[in-house]
C-alpha cells in the first residue's frame, strides 16, 4: 500500500529565511505533485515531477524528487509572508490515477 | 474556461438526510475524480471516471455514496443517509488524458463543497 509521509507538519518561520519540506512514499510512484492550499480555499498545482532528478523553480521556491530515495523536496528561498500556506505532497500508483497525500505542512512565515 | 466548479459551497444537512453534490470539470477533461478532506488532512479519494465510466473506486465510499458521470460532463456525488463522520470538504478535480508530448496533465481542483451534518 502506497503510503506518503510529510514532515515537519507545522513551520513556523521568519522572512527571509530558507527551509525545506521533504516528502516519503513507500513504494514505486509515476509521478510525484506539490499542490498549495490557502486556509478554507482549494488546492493549487505548483509542480509535477516526473522522473528521478527532475527539479522545477517557480519564484522561491524549488522542487526536487529523487525516485532511488522514494523522496521529494519543496525547498523555500528568503521566504516572504505571501508563501504562508499548507503544502502537500501527492504520489501518483503505478497503474492507477489515484493520488495519494501527505499530511500537509502547514508553513507560517511571520514578517 | 473559468475552471472547475462546485455546486453548492457549502451545505448543512441533519444526520440522516441526502444530499447531492455536483462537479462541472474543465470543458473537454474527460477525466473527473472526487476527493474527501477532513480538516488538518490530505484529501483521501474516492473515485474517479474516464468519460462517463467510473473506472476506481475507494474502499472508503460505502454503499451510502454513488457518484454519477451519465454524459461525460458534469458529475454528481450522492450521500444518502448522512452521517456526523460525513462531515468534510468535498473536492472535484478534472484533468485531460494526454497533453502535448503525451503527457499525462496535472489534476485541477474546484473551490469545493463544504458538507456539515449536523
Amino acid at each position: 500500500e502506497l503510503k506518503v509521509e510529510q514532515n515537519p507538519l507545522f513551520l513556523s518561520m521568519q522572512e527571509g529565511k530558507n527551509y525545506t519540506i521533504y516528502c516519503n512514499y513507500s513504494t514505486t510512484s509515476d509521478r510525484l505533485y506539490w499542490y498549495r492550499q490557502d486556509p478554507g480555499k482549494s488546492l493549487e498545482s505548483l509542480f509535477v515531477l516526473l522522473s528521478n532528478g527532475a527539479v522545477k523553480q517557480e519564484g522561491r521556491l524549488m522542487a526536487s524528487l529523487d525516485t532511488k530515495a522514494r523522496l521529494s523536496t519543496l525547498h523555500i528561498t528568503a521566504a516572504v509572508h505571501d508563501l504562508s500556506a499548507t503544502y502537500f505532497c501527492a504520489v501518483e500508483g503505478t497503474g492507477n490515477y489515484q493520488l495519494i497525500w501527505g499530511a500537509g505542512t502547514k508553513l507560517i512565515i511571520k514578517p | 474556461d473559468t475552471g472547475v466548479s462546485q455546486d453548492p459551497r457549502h451545505k448543512i444537512t441533519k444526520r440522516g438526510q441526502n444530499v447531492t453534490f455536483r462537479c462541472d470539470p474543465i470543458s473537454e477533461h474527460n477525466r473527473l475524480y472526487w476527493y474527501r478532506q477532513t480538516l488538518g488532512q490530505g484529501p483521501e479519494f474516492l473515485t474517479y471516471f474516464q468519460n462517463e465510466a467510473q473506472l476506481e473506486k475507494s474502499r472508503l465510499l460505502s454503499d451510502r455514496f454513488s457518484a454519477e458521470r451519465p454524459k461525460g460532463s458534469f458529475s454528481t456525488l450522492e450521500i444518502q443517509r448522512t452521517e456526523q463522520g460525513d462531515s468534510a470538504m468535498y473536492l472535484c478535480a478534472s484533468s485531460p488524458t494526454w497533453q502535448a508530448g503525451g503527457r499525462r496533465e496535472t489534476q485541477y481542483f474546484g473551490p469545493g463543497t463544504r458538507l456539515l451534518v449536523l
